[in-house]
């Protein structure tokens, strides 16, 4: 199974609501991912947890509040957005880079597209 | 400096023909070289990847020229086909501890007219 999921597939909130993303692996992997997404843009890296410990936050605004309950498991809370924050969400997973064998890199799920009213 | 530069930004090929899309890097601690594809509304897929220290990668139709000295790689697509259409990210992968981080080029647009 290299699949990563991503709930819901879409979703429109206003600025003052209070919502999340959800990402989930099945596939072992110690290493997952937030990314952002502008149409006609490449991703842009958001947050990265390794081994469920938030390694990398690339200077994102607190409204943007990730959460690692479990390996498999990882949250995106949103609060207070603006309109500019209107993006496709992308979470991806990864193997530890120490065990690789081969040229493995990051999975992506499906992506979450966010409207901010 | 950690930046992929990725050209052309839209490419239009009649079916089976070659596309090419180009990438050049400056920093020499990438790690590897990975391709992906994105169907619109969907999210990346690893399309082919290659380490430094190889040349060439072929899966498929799908390959990869590599050339170290020059800091540049390619993806060629034979016998491209309509499905093919899609955005194509080249990318650059720096190892850490226990992640990896994607360093994306821009994306190419390509269009495989029938």
């Amino acid at each position: 199974d290299t699949e990563v999921t991503q709930t819901p597939k879409h979703l429109v909130m206003g600025m003052t609501n209070k919502k999340s993303l959800k990402c989930e692996q099945h596939m072992g992997h110690r290493a997952m991912y937030w990314y952002k997404q502008k149409a006609k843009k490449p991703p842009e890296l958001m947050f990265v947890y390794s081994y469920e410990k938030l390694s990398i936050n690339e200077s994102v605004p607190s409204r943007f509040s990730p959460e690692c309950p479990n390996s498999s498991l990882l949250n995106l809370h949103l609060h207070a957005l603006q309109p500019e924050d209107s993006a496709l969400y992308l979470c991806a997973s990864s193997q530890d880079p120490t065990v690789l064998a081969g040229v493995e890199t990051q999975y992506f799920g499906p992506g979450t597209r966010l409207l901010v009213l | 400096q950690q930046q992929v530069k990725q050209s052309p930004q839209s490419l239009i090929v009649q079916k089976g023909g070659i596309p090419i899309i180009n990438c050049a890097y400056e920093n020499t601690a990438f790690d590897y070289f990975p391709w992906y594809q994105q169907f619109p509304g969907k999210g990346p897929a690893l399309l082919i990847a290659i380490r430094p220290d190889v040349s060439e990668k072929k899966e498929g139709r799908f390959t990869i020229s590599f050339n170290k000295s020059a800091k540049q790689f390619s993806l060629h697509i034979m016998d491209s086909q309509p499905g093919d259409s899609a955005t194509y990210f080249c990318a650059a992968t720096i190892l850490r501890s226990s992640a990896s981080k994607i360093i994306f080029g821009s994306g190419t647009r390509l269009s495989i007219r029938p």
